[in-house]
C-alpha cells in the first residue's frame, strides 16, 4: 500500500457548515492533490499542492479552500457547505511529474 | 480545461468476451494512463504509457498510446467477474503535474 488515508470516510453535513476531509500519506510525496468524482464528470481537480504551504487551484475550486502546514497532511475545506458539493472526494498523492497518482480509498460527503 | 472523452460508457458483456474501450482528446498528451476503480475504492493505476505508438501489456490487459497523442485504447481478453468497475483513461499533457480524467467506462460482466 501506498500509505494514504483519508478520513472521515462517510460524513453528513448540513448546509451552510464548515467541513474539513483529510488526507495523511506516509510516503513524503511532495505533490497531493484533491479530486471530487461525481456521476458523468469522472475525476475533477479541486486543488493540488506541490509542498508545504504550497497549493493551487484545479478546474473546480470554488467553494473550496486547501492547507499544507506538513508534507504528510492535506486539508480540504468547504467553509460554507452547499448540496451542490454532495460528491465522494478523492485525495491523491504523486512523487512528481509525469507519474502516475495513488488514490486514498475516498470520502463520500452528503450535505442535506 | 482539456477533456477526455472516453467510450463507451457503459458495457455489459459474457464473462470470457474481449472488451475493448478508447480514450480520445482534441489536446496532445504526453502520458496516458489507465485506471481501475472497485465500488467504495479510489481508481488504482493499471497501465502507463509514455510515447506515442507504444503498446504494453498488463496480464490480460493491453493499452495502446495513440500515434497522434490524441487517443488511446485499452483492451481486456477472456474477461472474468473481477473485471467489474470502472475503468478510467487519464493524460498528462506538456511538463504539468495536474492529471487530466476521462468520465469513465462502467463494465459489467455476466457469468
Amino acid at each position: 500500500d501506498a500509505g494514504i488515508t483519508q478520513s472521515p470516510r462517510h460524513k453528513v453535513t448540513e448546509t451552510g457548515t464548515p467541513v474539513t476531509l483529510r488526507c495523511h500519506q506516509t510516503e513524503n510525496h511532495r505533490y497531493m492533490y484533491w479530486y471530487r468524482q461525481d456521476p458523468g464528470h469522472g475525476l475533477r481537480l479541486i486543488h493540488y499542492s506541490y509542498g508545504v504551504k504550497d497549493t493551487d487551484k484545479g478546474e473546480v475550486s470554488d467553494g473550496y479552500s486547501v492547507s499544507r502546514s506538513k508534507t504528510e497532511d492535506f486539508l480540504l475545506t468547504l467553509e460554507s457547505a452547499t448540496s451542490s458539493q454532495t460528491s465522494v472526494y478523492f485525495c491523491a498523492i504523486s512523487r512528481g511529474q509525469g507519474n502516475g497518482y495513488t488514490f486514498g480509498s475516498g470520502t463520500r460527503l452528503t450535505v442535506v | 480545461g482539456q477533456q477526455l472523452n472516453q467510450s463507451p460508457q457503459s458495457m455489459f458483456i459474457q464473462e470470457g468476451e474481449d472488451v475493448s474501450m478508447n480514450c480520445t482528446s482534441s489536446s496532445i498528451f504526453n502520458t496516458w494512463l489507465w485506471y481501475k476503480q472497485d465500488p467504495g475504492e479510489g481508481p488504482v493505476l493499471l497501465i502507463a504509457l509514455y510515447k506515442a505508438g507504444e503498446l504494453t501489456s498488463n496480464g490480460r490487459l493491453t493499452a495502446q498510446f495513440g500515434i497522434t497523442r490524441k487517443d488511446s485504447f485499452l483492451n481486456i481478453s477472456a474477461s472474468i467477474p473481477s473485471d467489474v468497475g470502472i475503468y478510467f483513461c487519464a493524460g498528462f499533457t506538456g511538463g504539468g503535474n495536474k492529471l487530466t480524467f476521462g468520465t469513465g467506462t462502467q463494465l459489467k460482466v455476466e457469468l
